[in-house]
């Protein structure tokens, strides 16, 4: 099983800061990794995939980077839509496994 | 459109059993694999199993947590997954998600389509 360790749990960030989360993994998965936001009673929504590839319709102010076992998503000038909980994904071995979570609250 | 409705959810004693659907529409469903998704309430997301679409024999793959007690299917004439919760703990109590895998490979992916979810709370 490929353990991961998604940091911070919780940030407190005002509109337009720019605010990063880290995803660490157990083991090396290569640029397996998928970054999602949830907010409150939604599903949620795919961002980045394959480390560092915009899914169709996100914004650009949203950025993945890493490979390995280190990724980092960033997000460049936060909006007051971006408050959520986001969370890692690593889909490189079965059983696939997300990050805790990382919920982002207006400071 | 593309789409994802979930149903069956609901209230169910621990031991008993449970199958959730999954309907697509708006895309071609026999070409993609699909997954299911659980969260528990207040907590993280949970990948629970996999199938493959039947261009790579539609086998599937699970979660510890549910290996021997969940079966997920497919039936591409209707569009519809399925997953059959046998053997039901009160762990199991959770939002149910059905997606579809991105990647269209047999080693699955990311998930770019995600249905609302069905609540499913087993307890006595």
């Amino acid at each position: 099983v490929i353990w991961m360790t998604q940091s911070p749990s919780l940030l407190s960030a005002s509109t337009g800061d720019r605010v990063t989360i880290s995803c660490r993994m157990s083991q090396g998965i290569s640029s397996y990794l998928a970054w999602y936001q949830q907010k409150p009673g939604k599903a949620p929504e795919l961002l980045i995939y394959a480390a560092s590839t915009l899914q169709s319709g996100v914004p650009s102010r949203f950025s993945g980077s890493g490979s390995g076992t280190d990724f980092t998503l960033t997000i460049s000038c936060l909006q007051s839509e971006d408050f959520a909980t986001y969370y890692c994904q690593q889909y490189y071995s079965f059983p696939w496994t997300f990050g805790q979570g990382t919920k982002v609250e207006i400071k | 459109e593309v789409q994802l409705v979930e149903s069956g959810g609901g209230l169910v004693q621990p031991g008993r059993s449970l199958r959730l659907s999954c309907t697509a529409s708006g895309f071609t469903f026999g070409d993609y694999a699909m997954s299911w998704v659980r969260q528990a309430p207040g907590k993280g997301l949970e990948w629970v199993g996999f199938i493959r679409s039947k261009a790579y024999g539609g086998t599937t793959e699970y979660a510890a947590s549910v290996k021997g007690r969940f079966t997920i299917s497919r039936d591409d004439s209707k569009s519809i997954a399925y997953l059959q919760m046998n053997s039901l703990k009160t762990e199991d109590t959770a939002v149910y998600y059905c997606t579809r895998d991105l990647s269209g490979n047999y080693d699955g992916g990311a998930f770019d389509i995600w249905g609302q979810g069905t609540m499913v709370t087993v307890s006595s």
